[in-house]
């Protein structure tokens, strides 16, 4: 099975940071990567599908690199709104693992 | 707009069995596939398998094999998680997640807490 190890798994930061979260498959997974924001007691919220592909409605802040074991998720510029836990994760085969999830929080 | 309605809490002694559901609405139900996603308290998603809806067909990931089924009603929309010999470590949030074109977990009902007690 693949593995998706992410970086770090916890961040301080502030308003206004450039802030970028690592994710490294066991073995290559082409771009069947996708990126999640998760906020306390609520359900996740897709951000990111095909490793860079923004869904509708997700401010341009938030973008998504890589190919093949690593893939990042980048936000520009950190909004309050954006204090979060976010994973990511791997599609293969009808298959999904998420990683371990990175929670970034207020410096 | 897509929507994933999920039913209330539950709580429910070792031993016992549970049954949840995942009512979609603002879709064609059977063109997009549905997943199930646990989380247990303070930890992180851990998927659990998938469902074809326009089949039935239900594929468990590893670990969630034996007292975990995955069901639909397609009549009124809806998928359904069943947990049989709930144990203490069943404790955890269950989300259903439609699987989108991307293979992407689009969208998400809103989760269930299941509490297994004494």
């Amino acid at each position: 099975d693949i593995q998706m190890t992410q970086s770090p798994s916890s961040l301080s930061a502030s308003v206004g940071d450039r802030v970028a979260i690592t994710c490294r498959a066991s073995q290559s997974v082409s771009s069947w990567v996708a990126w999640y924001q998760q906020k306390p007691g609520k359900a996740p919220k897709s951000l990111i599908y095909k490793a860079s592909t923004r869904e509708s409605g997700v401010p341009s802040r938030f973008s998504g690199s890589g190919s093949g074991t690593e893939f990042t998720l980048t936000i520009s510029s950190l909004q309050p709104d954006d204090f979060a836990t976010y994973y990511c994760q791997h599609y293969n085969s009808y298959s999904w693992t998420f990683g371990q999830g990175t929670k970034v929080e207020i410096k | 707009q897509v929507q994933l309605v999920q039913s209330g809490s539950e709580l429910k002694k070792p031993g016992a069995s549970v049954k949840v559901s995942c009512k979609a609405s603002g879709y064609t139900f059977n063109a997009y596939a549905m997943s199930w996603v646990r989380q247990a308290p303070g930890q992180g998603l851990e998927w659990m398998g998938w469902i074809n809806t326009a089949t039935g067909n239900p594929t468990y990931a590893p670990g969630f094999t034996g007292r975990f089924v995955f069901s639909l009603d397609t009549s009124v929309r809806t998928a359904y998680l069943q947990i049989s010999s709930l144990k203490a470590e069943d404790t955890a949030v269950y989300y259903c997640a439609r699987v989108g074109y991307h293979y992407q977990f689009d969208f998400w009902g809103q989760g269930i807490l299941v509490t297994v007690s004494s």
